[in-house]
């Protein structure tokens, strides 16, 4: 079946604007993660998804980074009034037990 | 925070050659994962580890979850061109989020 899908696949935004990152995970994976990766970097945790529930929101930087997911499917990763630190590749990732997570593509953010 | 730590950072290899690579955790896991990255992708998973000592292949390549549950080891033997790119090691606790080494950047000379 299909992968993890996210897109848009890039987003060139002017810093202080909002955007939206959105993610499909695989189809009946139950757990869903978001992740930030900075250029040559590591990965970052943000969030983690059981089913519409958020057991662990730790990882976001600040109130300006929220995240929901709807009918244990999609996750939309919105950040507000965006600053050039959040220019990073942003990672979703879905798993069917919690025991390994498949990731999508990412979404490259820059923030000019 | 949980710290991973992986080794080497980096490493410049002559086709054929086998390479190692670990990852060592300052707490115990009880998931270990190994991913390949390459340019413009997202992580692709290669092998996933549940148990003590547990040793698994996947081709030519070989991980094994460390006796302390605080270590991993990813081993590729006879490494050819498209072997190429970052492997990142990541580790978790109790069925929540995962954490991930820096990564290791595998260069291969044909």
């Amino acid at each position: 079946g299909a992968g993890v899908s996210q897109s848009p696949s890039n987003k060139v935004t002017e810093k202080g604007k909002d955007v939206e990152l959105r993610c499909d995970p695989i189809s009946g994976h139950t757990a869903l993660y978001w992740y930030r990766q900075s250029l040559g970097q590591g990965l970052e945790f943000l969030i983690y998804f059981q089913g519409n529930s958020a057991p662990d929101k730790s990882g976001l930087p600040s109130d300006r980074f929220s995240a929901e997911r709807t009918g244990g499917s999609v996750s939309t990763l919105t950040i507000q009034r965006t600053q050039q630190e959040d220019s990073a590749v942003y990672l979703c990732a879905s798993s069917p037990r919690r025991t390994e997570a498949f990731f999508g593509q990412g979404t490259r953010l820059t923030v000019v | 925070g949980q710290q991973l730590n992986q080794s080497p950072q980096s490493m410049f290899i002559q086709e054929g050659e086998d390479v190692s690579m670990n990852c060592t955790s300052s707490s115990i896991f009880n998931t270990w994962l190994w991913y390949k990255q390459e340019p413009g992708e997202g992580p692709v998973l290669l092998i996933a580890l549940y148990k003590a000592g547990e040793l698994t292949s996947n081709g030519r390549l070989t991980a094994q979850f460390g006796i302390t549950r605080k270590d991993s080891f990813l081993n590729i033997s006879a490494s050819i061109p498209s072997d190429v790119g970052i492997y990142f090691c990541a580790g978790q606790e109790n069925f929540n989020k995962f954490y991930f080494g820096s990564g290791t950047k595998l260069n291969v000379k044909p």
